[in-house]
């Protein structure tokens, strides 16, 4: 079945310090993939996506994701973490259905 | 460009009334999502829309649920009779054909059922 995967459920970091949120997804040909970040009481807001070509893309706000075809993963990473980066984040595959499927959501906390 | 508008923003309701969300989508996508968020889950996609067509209800509970969008531009999400664990944020989106600027989403309607 077609599927996405956060392992992670709550991640806490202190501010300034390096973050990587994980994310797997499970089907045999490449789907298309996403970052969403959602604050409280907030929409869904598009970080960034991968279709093809370059394997790392740059996102909005400083988040950057590396698609790895060999792992099945689409890690998404920032090298110092705000205060302000406190939200839920939310990995999600496109397939040939053309459905958006998303992960259960991975929480940051960051102390200062 | 203007994005996805939804409304209401909040609703309470009693359980066994009926409720009703509007969404309306960017101008030009064909495709129109709505997705069920329960708090501290994934959001869950209840229905897909091409144009005016369904493409994708399997996930909706249709015994309660029924969406709807006539002439292929604003949809509504209806729910009748409500039940408390339908409490939830109802969210739009909607995409190009060609998917490429991603999926975008509304703010989202949050239902408290009672």
């Amino acid at each position: 079945a077609q599927s996405v995967t956060q392992p992670d459920i709550h991640i806490t970091v202190s501010e300034g310090a390096s973050l990587e949120l994980r994310c797997n997804y499970s089907y045999g040909a490449t789907p298309y993939l996403f970052w969403y970040v959602q604050s409280p009481g907030q929409g869904l807001q598009l970080l960034l996506k991968y279709f093809s070509g370059d394997t790392l893309v740059q996102g909005i706000k400083g988040f950057e994701a590396e698609f790895k075809r060999s792992q099945s993963s689409f890690n998404l990473r920032k090298p110092s973490v705000h205060w302000s980066d406190a939200a839920e984040y939310f990995c999600a595959v496109v397939y040939n259905t053309d459905k958006l499927i998303f992960g259960t959501g991975t929480r940051l906390q960051v102390f200062p | 460009e203007a994005g996805v508008a939804q409304s209401p923003r909040y609703k309470i309701i009693e359980k066994r009334q009926s409720v009703a969300f509007w969404c309306n989508p960017i101008s030009g996508h064909a495709t129109l999502y709505w997705y069920q968020q329960i708090l501290g889950q994934g959001p869950k996609l209840l229905i897909q829309f091409q144009n005016n067509g369904v493409v994708d209800d399997s996930q909706l509970p249709k015994d309660r649920f029924s969406a709807e969008r006539l002439k292929g531009v604003d949809s509504t999400l209806k729910i009748q009779p409500a039940k408390l664990e339908d409490s939830a944020v109802y969210l739009c989106a909607s995409s190009s054909r060609d998917r490429r600027g991603g999926y975008t989403f509304g703010s989202g309607t949050r239902l408290t059922v009672v």
